[in-house]
């Protein structure tokens, strides 16, 4: 069974980068969609953007266009999410999810989690 | 883009009875790629539904999704105490694929 394992929160000036890593373990997802959604506290979910890594091109929401980069690498079957210009509106849970199905974007498999914490 | 809006926001239902969740699109969804998620506090979400009717693996049949277009309704036939949650739709038929604000399941 593949489970999605996510790196550890994070705290970050304003300005700076954050870098939020996810690796499935017990499988590999090259040929699946890895779909990276936020939840800021007490607030909904937000899709952010996606990649399948056999394709190799991410989508980004507009509103993330040109401070996001989703990355994959399929030799450790890792997907990567930075996001620059951190600002204090970005604190929020970070996800990564997936289907594990071709073609799909549907979110049947979820990451723990990644809380980044933005603050002077 | 396509806006999904949820409705009611919050429903306040006791155990037992029926729970009728709204989600509506601003634009029709493609194929029916519509999806349904249940979060509780403190965790990831969990799906339940894709394509707009079928139920993920091992979610129990009293959860049932239907509709087509712009409108879709989760329906929960009977609550269970572990039901009350928040719900989510997203279509995942067009980039970017948006979720809706959310519905509050509370217990009356």
């Amino acid at each position: 069974q593949v489970q999605l394992v996510q790196s550890g929160a994070e705290v970050k000036k304003p300005g700076s980068s954050v870098k939020v890593s996810c690796k499935a373990s017990g499988g590999t997802f090259s040929s699946y969609a890895i779909n990276w959604v936020r939840q800021a506290p007490g607030q909904g979910l937000e899709w952010m953007g996606g990649i399948i890594p056999l394709f190799g091109t991410a989508n980004y929401a507009q509103k993330f266009q040109g401070r996001v980069t989703i990355t994959a690498d399929e030799s450790t079957s890792s997907a990567y999410m930075e996001l620059r210009s951190l600002r204090s509106e970005d604190t929020a849970v970070y996800y990564c999810a997936t289907s594990l199905r071709f073609l799909e974007w549907w979110l049947g498999y979820w990451g723990q989690g990644t809380l980044v914490t933005v603050s002077s | 883009e396509i806006v999904l809006t949820q409705s009611p926001g919050t429903l306040s239902l006791s155990p037992g009875e029926r729970a009728t969740l709204s989600c509506r699109a601003s634009q029709s969804v493609s194929s029916s790629h519509l999806a349904w998620y249940q979060q509780r506090p403190g965790q990831a979400p969990r799906l339940l539904i894709y394509g707009a009717s079928s139920r993920a693996t091992g979610i129990p049949d009293r959860f049932s999704g239907s509709g087509s277009g712009t409108d879709f309704t989760l329906t929960i036939s009977r609550l269970e105490p572990e039901d009350f949650a928040v719900y989510y739709c997203q279509q995942y038929g067009n980039s970017p694929r948006t979720f809706g604000g959310g519905t509050k399941v509370e217990i009356k």
